[in-house]
């Protein structure tokens, strides 16, 4: 099955500066990249998503980047403010998959 | 509703005891999903529901786990004589698709502990 790691695992970063979120998958046939923010108490949020025909896409502040040679993504917040404080998710999920592999999660803390 | 609504929110359970956890879906929402999050891990994957169907239940971790949605739309975990390592919080997620790459929202979760 499918293997989804994410580092680091805790980040924390000044306000306004960037932050970066990588992640590592093992199936070569999952095609579908979401991200999620998971704040204290509440369910995660998707925040952003890339399919593996495309490199890239952006948000405002928020841009995904996708390499499937590599087999790895990155999630890329700009301009940080303290709201952008929770713990963030990669997944992966294969063509026709009904499910979601997670990482582990990567605490980022924004100081104001 | 707004969202994906779970019940009970916190749940304390003595070993062995059965438990019951519901989810009520965003309404005219086809797929629902639940998922077990351990402390301080990603959330990993029980079950699939595609309306009233179960189409996968591969990570329901033993038969003490049991997962229905009769009329397609609210669904309940069941976990018979709960053990400790089945403490962790129980999350659901529902979307219009069938299958991801359609936005899943996720409920708060209910957070099991098994004493």
């Amino acid at each position: 099955g499918e293997n989804v790691e994410q580092h680091p695992s805790t980040l924390s970063v000044q306000e306004g500066d960037s932050a970066v979120i990588k992640c590592t998958y093992s199936d070569s046939a999952s095609n579908y990249f979401p991200w999620y923010k998971q704040e204290l108490g509440k369910g995660p949020q998707l925040i952003i998503d890339i399919r593996s025909n495309v490199g890239e896409k952006k948000d405002q502040r928020i841009a995904v980047t996708l390499n499937k040679t590599a087999k790895h993504f990155s999630l890329h917040i700009t301009e940080t403010q303290p709201e952008d404080s929770a713990v963030y998710f990669c997944a992966a999920s294969g063509s026709g998959a009904n499910n979601l592999f997670f990482g582990t999660g990567t605490r980022l803390t924004v100081i104001p | 509703g707004a969202g994906v609504s779970q019940s009970p929110r916190y749940k304390v359970a003595k070993r062995g005891q059965d438990v019951a956890l519901r989810c009520d879906p965003i309404s005219g929402h086809v797929s629902l999903f639940w998922y077990q999050q351990a402390l301080g891990q990603g959330p990993e994957f029980l079950t699939y529901f595609q309306n009233e169907a179960q189409l996968d239940k591969s990570g329901l971790p033993s038969d003490r786990f049991f997962a229905e949605r009769p009329e397609g739309s609210v669904s309940t975990l069941k976990i018979q004589r709960t053990q400790q390592e089945d403490s962790a919080v129980y999350l659901c997620a529902s979307s219009t698709g069938p299958l991801w790459g359609t936005e899943a929202f996720f409920g708060q979760g209910t957070r099991l502990t098994v004493v």
